[in-house]
């Protein structure tokens, strides 16, 4: 099993840019067949997905987020980051990536996720 | 949007006590269900997936079923490890896209 490891600043001002990275090791995320995702969690919520992106690079959003949100994939690192747009209050939240288990017609979960990082969007 | 409802939001139980969480969803889709574990601090931890596969290293105590809109998770004998908060998942492909959403959460609490 891969281990996965978030990083990035944990305070953010209101309507900057939140940038986040996860560290993968224990496996290639550019010739794996996996995809890979990111979840947040606001305080006493349950989690939302933001996104995931494929190996090749391609990526999906969940709509209510897309105008804000780029997910991309630095296989020479072997990782993936997160860049969330003017940010409000509404984006505190604790931010995991997780590897996205998924073929054509079958899903098997997210099986491996990373600790989790918070992240608190205040002036 | 699809929603899910997770019913109840709070169970009291003791050890040894069969639990039954239920996972509603508004409408029936072609779609795929998960279930998740979660302890304070901690990332959710993958139970079931695709309605009633057990993830590997999970107890078979946890049983998923269900199909349509209607989905339980079942705890035949509930053990001190279990109390925690439990959530569905749901993915859903439409044309080349997908999405998937989550539960709003049970808690598992001791009687």
């Amino acid at each position: 099993q891969p281990q996965l490891q978030e990083s990035g600043p944990g305070l953010v001002k209101p309507s900057e840019t939140l940038s986040l990275t996860c560290t993968v090791s224990g496996g290639s995320i550019g010739s794996s067949t996996y995809y890979w995702a990111w979840i947040r969690q606001p305080p006493g919520k349950g989690p939302e997905w933001i996104g995931s992106v494929y190996s090749s690079g391609s990526t999906f959003y969940n709509p209510s987020l897309k105008s804000r949100v780029t997910i991309s994939l630095d296989t020479s690192k072997n990782q993936f980051s997160l860049k969330v747009t003017s940010v409000t209050a509404a984006d505190t939240a604790v931010y995991f990536c997780a590897r996205d288990d998924r073929a054509p017609n079958a899903y098997y979960g997210l099986d491996v996720w990373g600790q989790g990082t918070t992240v608190t969007v205040s002036s | 949007d699809i929603q899910l409802t997770q019913s109840p939001s709070t169970l009291s139980a003791s050890v040894g006590d069969r639990v039954t969480i239920t996972c509603r969803a508004s409408q029936r889709v072609l779609a795929w269900l998960a279930w998740y574990q979660q302890k304070p601090g901690k990332a959710p931890k993958l139970l079931i997936y695709d309605v009633s596969s057990l993830e590997g290293g999970v107890p078979s105590r946890f049983r998923g079923s269900g199909s349509g809109t209607l989905f339980t998770l079942t705890i035949t004998s509930l053990q001190p490890d279990d109390f925690a908060t439990y959530y569905c998942q749901l993915y859903s492909q439409q044309d080349s896209s997908y999405s998937t959403t989550f539960g709003q959460g049970t808690k598992v609490e001791i009687k």
